[in-house]
């Protein structure tokens, strides 16, 4: 079975512009996380959906945002990108919302901002 | 204070060391708590769970004392595919999928 996969694996944008990455959760799950992860730091939560609602929003400006499809694959966007905005974003899925439901991540998309 | 505190390290051991990580937690609502593994430019995995009468797999032994709201990992007969950053991670009752992550402790088993 596939795991969960995103694309793309590396982008390289500039300041000001606006990105969008993929996800595509493990095949049943409905629950798709996304984490931004600084160099040196661990993981930190930015969104939770689940059957296509926001379930949790962590401590990000409005310049980043994120959606659901029917599908249950995802998007994170983020507008008027800042040098800072540089990091490693992580897609984790998971059958259900609950706390101690697995959570499995995908390799990441590497984004670098100049 | 950050929500989840560990040790950077790095912890540099020779194989078949025992090595002890530990970490602390601010919010005393947490619920779930785990220990995760990172290799370099990898994605995380979770280890194992961590309950409040302590676990073992195999060669990893996890403990938990709410009372301290700290949390430890213990690895014995350490090998050389240990070497990794160990993320030790807190979820609120309720929080759904939001992990709150510690910056990671790097681990690092020599010949």
């Amino acid at each position: 079975d596939a795991g969960v996969t995103q694309s793309p694996t590396h982008l390289i944008k500039t300041r000001g512009q606006h990105v969008t990455l993929r996800c595509s959760p493990i095949s049943g799950h409905k629950s798709v996380s996304w984490y931004q992860q600084v160099l040196g730091q661990g993981p930190q939560f930015i969104f939770q959906y689940y059957e296509k609602e926001e379930r949790g929003r962590g401590n990000f400006p409005d310049r980043f945002s994120a959606r659901q499809f029917p599908n249950y694959s995802s998007e994170l966007n983020v507008n008027a990108l800042l040098l800072g905005d540089s990091a490693l974003y992580l897609c984790a899925s998971s059958f259900v919302t609950q706390n101690n439901s697995p959570l499995h991540f995908g390799n990441g998309t590497r984004l670098t901002v100049t | 204070r950050k929500e989840v505190e560990q040790d950077p390290g790095p912890f540099n051991v020779p194989e078949g060391a025992t090595v002890a990580f530990n970490c602390t937690y601010s919010n005393s609502a947490s619920q779930s708590f785990f220990w995760y593994r990172q290799d370099c430019r990898k994605e995380p995995k979770l280890l194992m769970s961590v309950y409040s009468s302590g676990n073992e797999d195999g060669r990893f032994t996890a403990q938990l004392n709410r009372a301290s709201q700290y949390i430890s990992l213990l690895i014995r007969d350490s090998k050389l595919s240990d070497s990794a950053t160990y993320l030790c991670v807190v979820n609120l009752q309720g929080g759904g999928n939001k992990l709150t992550f510690g910056t990671g402790t790097q681990l690092k088993v020599e010949l």
